[in-house]
C-alpha cells in the first residue's frame, strides 16, 4: 500500500513563527501536492511538485513556499504564520509520468495547524 | 477561475435508498472527471474515476458523466450507514493537468 506520511497531526503556533510542515512518501511517485481543506471551501490547491527540485504554484500560494530536495519528501514551508493559515493541510501525492497528473491521488492523514 | 461546484448538504437518506450526489464543472475541455470519499477525521480516497460520456458502475456504485451538460453525478444504490461520509469531486484541468475540487457534499445514511 502506498504510504503517505505527514510528520505531525497537530501543531500550534503564534502568528510571526516559521512553520515547517513534512511529507514523506514511500512508493516512488513522482508528483506531489500541498492542499488546504477548509470547510465549506474544499480541497485548494497550495503547491505541487514534478519532480526534484521542481515546484509549481497552484490557486493559493501566497504565504506558502515548498521544498522537494529528494523525491519522496516534500515540505511546506509558512514563512510568517498568520491566523487566516489555521487550515487542515493535505499532503497527496500520486504516480508521473513527471509532469502527467493521474487522477488518483493518495493522501496523507493531514495536519491541523492552528495560528494563535 | 476553474470552478467545481457541489451542493454541500447535508444529504441524508434512509438505508436502502439510492443516494444520488450531483457536480457541475466551467471548464469545457475537462476529460477526467474523480469521486473521492472522505470520512470524518479521515483524508480522502478514491472511489470512481470516469472519463467518457455515460455510466460507469463498480459494486453499489455508478458515475454518470454528461460532457455536453458539464455534470457528473455519482450513486449510491442500496445506501448502507458506512457510506456516511463527505462525497468530492474532482475534475483533472485540462491544460495545467491538476485536479480541482468540489467543496464536497456530506451524506448521511439514516438507519
Amino acid at each position: 500500500d502506498v504510504k503517505v506520511t505527514q510528520s505531525s497531526r497537530y501543531l500550534v503556533k503564534r502568528t510571526g513563527e516559521k512553520v515547517f510542515l513534512e511529507c514523506v512518501q514511500d512508493m516512488d511517485h513522482e508528483n506531489m501536492f500541498w492542499y488546504r481543506q477548509d470547510p465549506g471551501l474544499g480541497l485548494r490547491l497550495i503547491y505541487f511538485s514534478y519532480d526534484v527540485k521542481m515546484k509549481e504554484k497552484g490557486d493559493i500560494p501566497e504565504g506558502y513556499s515548498v521544498s522537494r530536495e529528494k523525491k519522496e519528501r516534500f515540505s511546506l514551508i509558512l514563512e510568517s504564520a498568520s491566523t487566516n493559515q489555521t487550515s487542515m493541510y493535505l499532503c497527496a501525492s500520486s504516480l508521473g509520468p513527471s509532469g502527467r497528473v493521474t487522477g488518483e491521488l493518495f493522501f496523507g492523514e493531514g495536519s491541523r495547524l492552528t495560528v494563535l | 477561475q476553474k470552478e467545481v461546484e457541489q451542493n454541500s448538504g447535508p444529504l441524508s437518506v434512509p438505508e436502502g435508498a439510492i443516494a444520488s450526489l450531483n457536480c457541475t464543472y466551467s471548464d469545457r475541455g475537462s476529460q477526467s472527471f474523480f469521486w473521492y470519499r472522505q470520512y470524518s477525521g479521515k483524508s480522502p480516497e478514491l472511489i470512481m474515476s470516469i472519463y467518457s460520456n455515460g455510466d460507469k458502475e463498480d459494486g453499489r456504485f455508478t458515475a454518470q458523466l454528461n460532457k455536453a451538460s458539464q455534470y457528473v453525478s455519482l450513486l449510491i444504490r442500496d445506501s448502507q450507514p458506512s457510506d456516511s461520509a463527505t462525497y468530492l469531486c474532482a475534475v483533472k484541468d485540462n491544460q495545467g493537468g491538476k485536479l480541482i475540487f468540489g467543496q464536497g457534499t456530506e451524506l448521511s445514511v439514516k438507519p
